[in-house]
């Protein structure tokens, strides 16, 4: 079974300071794993993704995630932060032997001061 | 393109009542899923579809819960009879097949957000 685990359920930035949200996954298989944004009463939206190939994928808005296996981890960063960043952000794994069902963490609310 | 559609956005029921929620996905997209999400937490598989077969219902309460998807095309989530706890948005997705090239970038529509009373 695959899961995933996302540290900090709230972080809280200023303005323009640098972003990073962690998550860290477990796979018997290699995986392929996404970062989704969730806007107030919106659904989710595709931030990036890692297909296996390269290890450093970049995204929508400047965000950025490094897939590093010996740590099974899949952080999320983007360098300075702004106001409209703010959401709920959520890391997901991929079952590519179940029809690439989605693994969801628990999500991490990202809160931006002025 | 259009994106997913799900409706009604908005439901209030009491409990032991029922309630239906519909969705649309992209077009050519094989795969289908309605995740449960309860306020606070990730969203949570309720069931896929591949085409008009299920793939995975494990996490359905089958006592309460049901879904279909007729024609492959459009599906349909059922709640009956609903519990408090049933209380939370029910997000659609929709994905390329594994075998059509499908990484498991799912496509979601906006959610209907369910209060039971």
């Amino acid at each position: 079974a695959q899961s995933v685990t996302q540290l900090g359920s709230h972080v809280s930035v200023s303005e323009g300071a640098l972003v990073l949200l962690r998550c860290n996954y477990s796979s018997s298989v290699p995986p392929y794993l996404f970062w989704y944004v969730q806007y107030p009463n919106q659904g989710l939206q595709l931030l990036l993704k890692y297909t296996s190939a390269a290890t450093l994928v970049k995204g929508i808005n400047g965000f950025e995630a490094e897939f590093k296996k010996s740590e099974t981890s899949f952080h999320l960063t983007k360098p300075s932060a702004h106001m409209s960043d703010a959401a709920e952000y959520f890391c997901a794994v991929s079952d590519r032997r179940a029809g690439n069902m989605l693994t969801f963490g628990g999500g991490t609310r990202l809160m931006v001061k002025p | 393109e259009a994106g997913v559609a799900q409706s009604p956005r908005y439901k209030i029921i009491e409990k032991r009542q029922s309630v239906a929620f519909w969705c649309n996905p992209i077009s050519g997209h094989a795969t289908l899923y309605w995740y449960q999400q309860i306020l606070g937490q990730g969203p949570k598989l309720l069931i896929q579809f591949q085409n008009n077969g299920v793939v995975d219902d494990s996490q359905l309460p089958k006592d309460r819960f049901s879904a279909e998807r007729l024609k492959g095309v459009d599906s349909t989530l059922k709640i009956q009879p609903a519990k408090l706890e049933d209380s939370a948005v029910y997000l659609c997705a929709s994905s390329l097949a594994a075998d059509r090239g499908g990484t498991g970038e799912l496509f979601f529509g906006e959610g209907s957000r369910l209060t039971v009373l």
